[in-house]
C-alpha cells in the first residue's frame, strides 16, 4: 500500500501571509506528482503535474517544488488571499498506473 | 461547457437499494477514472477506462460495485445492495492520456445511504 502524507492537516493564516505545505511520497517507481486545489462544493482543480527531480512550477502566487530522490514536494502560496481557502491535495502516480492521493491540507485564509 | 459533468449531484437512498451514477467526460479524452472520497480523506482510486476498455478494476470496493463505459463515451458506476458504509462522494475524472497528464474532475455525486 502506497503512503502519501500531507502536512499540516489544516492551517489558518492571515490575509497577506505566505504559507507552505508538504507532501511526502515513495521515492521509488515515481512517474509524476500532481497537485490539486479543492474548494467546497466545486470540482477539484488541477494546479501542477510535476515529473522531473528539481522541477519548480509556478501559477500566479502559487508555486511548487519537487524532490523525487527524497520523496517530497512543497507547495507555496505567497501573499495568501481569502479566495485561496481550500483543501490542497497532492497525488502520487507510479508504476501502479493510478493516482494515490494524500489526505490534503485544509487552508483557511482569514481576512 | 466542456468540463466533466456528473449526474446526479446528490443521491439519498435506503440500504439495500441499487444506485447508478453517470459521468460525461471531456469529449476528446480517452481515459476516464472513478474515485471515492470520504470525510477527511483524499480521493481513493476505484477503476479506470481507456476508451471502452476497463483496464483496472481490482480496486473496486466489492463485487457490488461495477462500472461501464459503452462506446468509450460516458460512463456509469453502479452500486448494488447499498450499505451505509457506501455513503461518500463519488468523483469522476478524465484525461487525454496516462498518468503524467492532468486529470480533470467533475463535481462529484454525494451518496447518502440511510
Amino acid at each position: 500500500i502506497l503512503n502519501v502524507e500531507q502536512s499540516p492537516q489544516s492551517l489558518h493564516v492571515q490575509e497577506g501571509d505566505s504559507t507552505n505545505f508538504t507532501c511526502s511520497f515513495p521515492s521509488s517507481n515515481f512517474y509524476a506528482l500532481h497537485w490539486y486545489r479543492w474548494e467546497t462544493a466545486k470540482s477539484p482543480e488541477a494546479l501542477f503535474v510535476m515529473t522531473l527531480n528539481g522541477d519548480e512550477k509556478k501559477k500566479g502566487r502559487i508555486s511548487a517544488t519537487l524532490n523525487t530522490k527524497e520523496g517530497y514536494s512543497y507547495l507555496y502560496i505567497k501573499g495568501s488571499q481569502p479566495e485561496d481557502s481550500a483543501t490542497y491535495l497532492c497525488a502520487f502516480y507510479g508504476s501502479a498506473r493510478q493516482l494515490t492521493f494524500g489526505s490534503g491540507t485544509q487552508l483557511t485564509v482569514l481576512p | 461547457d466542456t468540463g466533466v459533468s456528473q449526474d446526479p449531484r446528490h443521491k439519498i437512498t435506503k440500504r439495500g437499494q441499487n444506485v447508478t451514477f453517470r459521468c460525461d467526460p471531456i469529449s476528446e479524452h480517452n481515459r476516464l477514472y472513478w474515485y471515492r472520497q470520504t470525510l477527511g480523506q483524499g480521493p481513493e482510486f476505484l477503476t479506470y477506462f481507456q476508451n471502452e476498455a476497463q483496464l483496472e478494476k481490482s480496486r473496486l470496493l466489492s463485487d457490488r460495485f461495477s462500472a461501464e463505459r459503452p462506446k468509450g463515451s460516458f460512463s456509469t458506476l453502479e452500486i448494488q445492495r447499498t450499505e451505509q458504509g457506501d455513503s461518500a462522494m463519488y468523483l469522476c475524472a478524465s484525461s487525454p492520456g496516462g498518468g503524467r497528464d492532468t486529470q480533470y474532475f467533475g463535481p462529484g455525486t454525494r451518496l447518502t445511504v440511510l
